[in-house]
């Protein structure tokens, strides 16, 4: 079973306005950490969010803000106020502590960002 | 602080052809993994290893040895290379465990472009 989905292969949102990005996962470890990655069209990989699944509340960082819904084991990026440079692939993560802490990722969904 | 360091950028092989692909980290982390990416389909785990002398398998391992002597490099081999190993390869490290550590998120090298031809 796939253990990160994101339903979305792409998406187009305007610019200043906010955007979701799905994500839901598949574990059965109770301790587990949930990452957003940004990728543009140079290739890197950009670390953005993390949620934890001990955590009480939703995770924020600056315009990113993750939406950690455990009981529908969901981990959605919202972007407020999205700027043209946002334009890149965005890839949801996980990682089991208590398999090895291994990362394991969604295929990602590429946001395109109009003026 | 140089992170981690994935070498070459590039690289062409040709099918039956044998490389290995250099990754090495100067952050003392004992997590290090071997991820590829292929287009829709993310980033699918190779190969990982927990510290020096320990190494497993990830999702995709068929075609692909690693090693780990040293905390600092984990190097891919590829012994005979063929067309459906063309993707890009990236490395990445992160301190093991939790406690501090729990939201220390995987460090990435830049990625290396492979085809196989």
């Amino acid at each position: 079973a796939q253990k990160i989905t994101q339903t979305q292969p792409g998406m187009f949102v305007q610019e200043k306005e906010a955007v979701t990005l799905d994500c839901t996962y598949d574990t059965s470890d109770p301790s587990y950490g949930l990452f957003w990655y940004k990728q543009p069209s140079s290739g890197e990989m950009i670390f953005l969010i993390y949620q934890g699944s001990y955590d009480q509340q939703n995770a924020t960082e600056g315009r990113y803000s993750l939406n950690f819904q455990k009981a529908r084991k969901s981990a959605n990026l919202v972007i407020s106020a999205s700027q043209l440079g946002d334009s890149a692939m965005y890839f949801c993560a996980m990682r089991e502590v208590y398999n090895f802490n291994k990362f394991y990722f969604g295929s990602g969904t590429k946001l395109n960002v109009k003026p | 602080n140089a992170g981690v360091t994935q070498t070459p950028k590039f690289q062409v092989l040709k099918t039956g052809q044998s490389m290995t692909l250099q990754c090495a980290q100067d952050m003392n982390h004992e997590y290090m993994s071997w991820y590829r990416q292929d287009p829709g389909m993310g980033l699918r785990l190779i190969h990982y290893s927990v510290g020096a002398g320990i190494t497993d398998q990830g999702e995709v391992p068929n075609g692909y040895n690693v090693s780990r002597s040293t905390t600092e490099d984990f190097p891919l081999r590829l012994l005979s290379a063929a067309p459906s190993q063309t993707s890009v390869y990236f490395c990445a490290s992160r301190p093991m465990g939790g406690g501090e550590y729990m939201n220390t998120e995987a460090f990435f090298g830049q990625g290396t472009r492979l085809t196989v031809v």
